[in-house]
């Protein structure tokens, strides 16, 4: 069965750093196009970074900079390294993930929730 | 880039059908086939309904269809019933390599 779970949120001031994991079950991370996609409260969805099946990344330009997306194939987990965090990245965190194509995500994990607060 | 343009909200009686538009530009939604729509229960992750414009995600019930005429989206769902109220989202890819969702609307079924 195909799973993704992420970890890793939590409650941090501005400025701090936090790391995500979304850990794979069912395939390899290296045969997926793996994506971040937020969610603010209350708010709509977000794409926020993508790493694909040849290693390339993408983000989008508001985290540009501060996040870093990469994987860890022996461990079958994708991270999410963001630095520099402020109010405005305060979201629900979702990995999703498609076999075929880096332009819509079939699966997706239950989100990890970031609280960017003094 | 400014997320694509849906209504807040639409509504429906059970066995109607409601159609959700979702307008971007000639840069996004008009130049690519790649829209796909998402149903979103409240606490839950969104799930893929509608791929390629009008390709259904397995497992999607044939109540659910999309289609594009130009710079504007649309999906329609048939038959409405009472799971089917949720929060629904269009999204495309663009030129910057980026997948750009839309505002979201919110269906109620009266």
């Amino acid at each position: 069965e195909v799973q993704l779970v992420e970890s890793g949120g939590g409650l941090v001031q501005p400025g701090g750093s936090l790391r995500l994991s979304c850990a794979a079950s069912g395939f390899s991370v290296t045969d997926r196009y793996m994506n971040w996609v937020r969610q603010a409260p209350g708010k709509g969805l977000e794409w926020v970074s993508a790493i694909y099946k040849d290693g390339s990344i993408n983000y989008i330009d508001s985290v540009k900079g501060r996040f870093t997306v990469s994987r860890d194939n022996s461990q079958n987990t994708v991270y999410l390294q963001m630095t520099s965090l402020r109010p405005e990245d305060t979201a629900v965190y979702y990995c999703a993930a498609d076999r075929n194509s880096n332009k819509w995500f079939y699966w997706w994990g239950p989100g990890t929730l970031v609280t960017v607060s003094s | 880039q400014s997320a694509l343009t849906q209504p807040a909200s639409v509504s429906g009686s059970p066995g109607q059908s409601i159609t959700i538009s979702c307008t971007g530009t000639s840069s996004d939604v008009g130049d690519y086939n790649y829209v796909s729509w998402y149903q979103e229960h409240p606490g839950k992750a969104p799930k893929l309904l509608i791929f390629g414009v009008n390709g259904r995600a397995s497992g999607v019930s044939n109540r659910f269809s999309g289609s594009k005429s130009g710079n504007t989206a649309s999906l329609t769902i048939s038959g409405l019933q009472g799971e089917d109220e949720a929060d629904y989202y269009c999204a495309t890819y663009t030129s910057n390599n980026n997948v750009l969702f839309g505002g979201g609307t919110k269906l109620t079924v009266l």
